[in-house]
Order: structure tokens, then sequence, then C-alpha cells
């Protein structure tokens, strides 16, 4: 089993559509990021959480929100989908060490119509 | 403020040829530096990293890079390119308390038969 699950891995929606992607770890990291990637832009932060109680927005945080729901899982939401969030979504993990090295999940592919 | 630049969206090269892959970065403070790579369908995994050890760094597939301070350049190297080496790789830079991931906007290697 994968150390970062993503899910769904798939999904199509319509405009104005309300998704929710999940994200579980078993790394037993703090610290759990949702990025987003498009193509010739490489990877933008969406929001990034240090603990439970420790959420913060990234560079693109607009139109989206999170949940921390336990140390291993982080939710990223967009309340009303809109077309140009079609994208690919990575939920990612680190721990404390001053590295900053990130595990990632394998992504979920969102396709807002 | 941290910034990464990889220069070539797309790289090509022939089975067996030198893999150059070059990144420069930003940092007001000393950075750590690493590699992704992704394979298609694929989340993205450490390829190498550098945190102030030594200056010449092993990965995993034969994969090295070099830090070079005077140049704020961490390219990426591997004598003797695979066809299996096909997949696009990010270069990031982490520096600050924080020590958040900024990532290149990537390069795509294609290796010819």
């Amino acid at each position: 089993d994968a150390d970062v699950t993503q899910t769904p891995r798939n999904r199509i929606t319509k405009t104005g559509k309300r998704i929710m992607l999940e994200c579980s770890q078993t790394k037993g990291h703090d610290r759990m990021y949702w990025y987003r990637q498009d193509p010739g832009l490489g990877l933008q932060l969406i929001y990034y959480s240090f603990d439970v109680k420790d959420i913060n927005k990234g560079e693109i945080s607009d139109g989206y929100s999170v949940s921390r729901q336990a140390q291993a899982k982080f939710s990223l939401s967009l309340e009303s989908a809109i077309p140009n969030q079609t994208a690919l979504y990575f939920c990612a993990t680190s721990d404390r060490t001053l590295t900053g090295e990130l595990f990632f999940g394998e992504g979920s592919r969102l396709t807002v119509l | 403020a941290q910034s990464v630049t990889q220069l070539g969206s797309h790289v090509s090269v022939s089975e067996g040829a030198l893999v150059l892959l070059r990144c420069n970065y930003s940092s007001s403070v000393p950075p750590y530096l690493f590699w992704y790579v992704q394979y298609p369908n694929q989340g993205l995994q450490l390829l190498l990293k550098y945190t102030s050890a030594a200056t010449l760094v092993k990965g995993i597939n034969g994969f090295e890079a070099e830090f070079k301070k005077s140049e704020t350049s961490f390219h990426l190297t591997k004598p003797s390119a695979h066809m299996s080496d096909a997949a696009e790789y990010f270069c990031a830079v982490s520096s600050g308390s924080a020590r958040q991931l900024t990532f290149g906007s990537g390069t795509q290697l294609t290796v010819l038969p």
C-alpha cells in the first residue's frame, strides 16, 4: 500500500459542483500539503498544514479550502468548481527535519466541464 | 524569497548519450536543493538532494548533481541515458525556517532510440 493515498484518482465534474479530494498518509508525518500541477507551471502550493490545528494558505488558495481531520488526513475542497481548476492535484507530506523533503501521493486528476 | 529556474522545458537525448538538465536557484539563505522525477501517471519521487554536505550528490538510477554556489546552479546529469529515464524532472529549493519547497516548472526528458 502507498504511504500517501489520494482519492479519487480521477474525477470529472461540472461547473458549480462541490468537490472534495481526500488524502491519507501512513508515514506518521506532521506536515501535509496540497499542490496543483499544470503543464509548464510546475507545482504550485495551495494549502499546507504543520499540524492538526495549524493550516496555512499557499500561493494559490483562492477558490479552495482544506480540512485537517486528523494527523493522517488532509482534504481539499472546491466549493464551486470552475473550468480553470482543471488540473492534477497532489497531496504531499513531510516530517519535521530541516530538509523539507516531500513525499507525494499519486495524484488526483480533476476535470471541470 | 526563493525561486528556481529550469532551462529547457523539453530535452531530447539519444539512448546512451549524456543527460544534462539545468537548474538555477535563487535563495537569500543557504538552500537545500532537490531533484524529483515524475513518471507518467505517477506522483513525484525524490531522485536526490543536497543538504549542505558533499557538493556532488549521487541519486538513484545513476543520476547525480553538483551544487555550485558561485553559479547558483544544481544541474542534474547522467552519463548514459536509458529509455526508462524518459520522464519529467523537477528541481526544487527549500530555505528559511519553514523549509517549504519551491518547484521549477519542470523539464520533460525524451530518450530517443
